[in-house]
């Protein structure tokens, strides 16, 4: 069974530049998440989808952050315009639905905002 | 809101000790928590998951406790090697909602 697919890996760009960052979860995971990390921290939710629908977006920065999952399946995140304290790895995790407890991360994106 | 804190940040051994860290949560109203294995450059891996109504697990040379009531959990790593050497994250899962709250980490160093 293929993992959780993240791209681009590694990311550069000048601040108030855009960006975006795919994810494809593991086939048949209904919930699929956003997590930003920044550096010497734990990971902190941005996103949770719930098939297509979005089930918590409390704390992603709306004014500059937007995110999707139009079919269901894969997903993208947005930063527009990007700012410095943006520099973070943004993780994708997936879990087949709500009645599991493993969530299975992909590899993450690595923004770097100069 | 729930809060988890690691100690300690970093940490460095040498090879073949038997070591500790420690991972505490202010809500003690849990589904699970699990320890995660961070390398760089790299997203996370489960190492152990633990049930509210369990009290541990283990995989291995690693074995993980949890006691809700006191708001905290260990993972024991047993005999280190230098390919333990990684970020070890404690996250709790606050509701049924699935989402991980993290701890800051614990850098492992094990020097051969």
């Amino acid at each position: 069974e293929a993992g959780v697919a993240q791209s681009p890996r590694y990311k550069i760009i000048e601040k108030r530049q855009s960006v975006a960052f795919w994810c494809n979860p593991i086939s048949g995971h209904a919930t699929l998440y956003w997590y930003q990390q920044i550096l010497g921290q734990g990971p902190k939710l941005l996103i949770q989808f719930q098939n297509n629908g979005v089930v918590d977006d409390s704390q992603l920065p709306k004014d500059r952050f937007s995110a999707e999952r139009l079919k269901g399946v894969d997903s993208t995140l947005k930063i527009q315009p990007a700012k410095l304290e943006d520099s973070a790895v943004y993780l994708c995790a997936s879990i087949r639905d709500l009645t599991y407890n493993e969530q299975f991360f992909g590899p993450g994106t690595r923004l770097t905002v100069l | 809101k729930q809060e988890v804190t690691q100690i300690p940040a970093a940490l460095s051994v040498p090879e073949g000790e038997n070591l500790v860290l420690n991972c505490s949560f202010t809500d003690s109203a849990i589904y699970n928590l699990q320890w995660f294995r961070q390398d760089p450059g790299k997203g996370l891996t489960s190492l152990l998951l633990i049930q509210s109504s369990q009290r541990e697990q283990t995989s291995g040379r690693l074995n993980a406790s949890l006691d809700k009531s006191s708001g905290r959990s260990t993972l024991y790593i047993a005999a280190s090697q230098p390919g333990d050497s990684a970020t070890y994250l404690c996250a709790v899962t606050p509701g049924s909602a699935r989402q991980l709250t993290f701890g800051s980490g614990t850098q492992l160093t094990v020097l051969p």
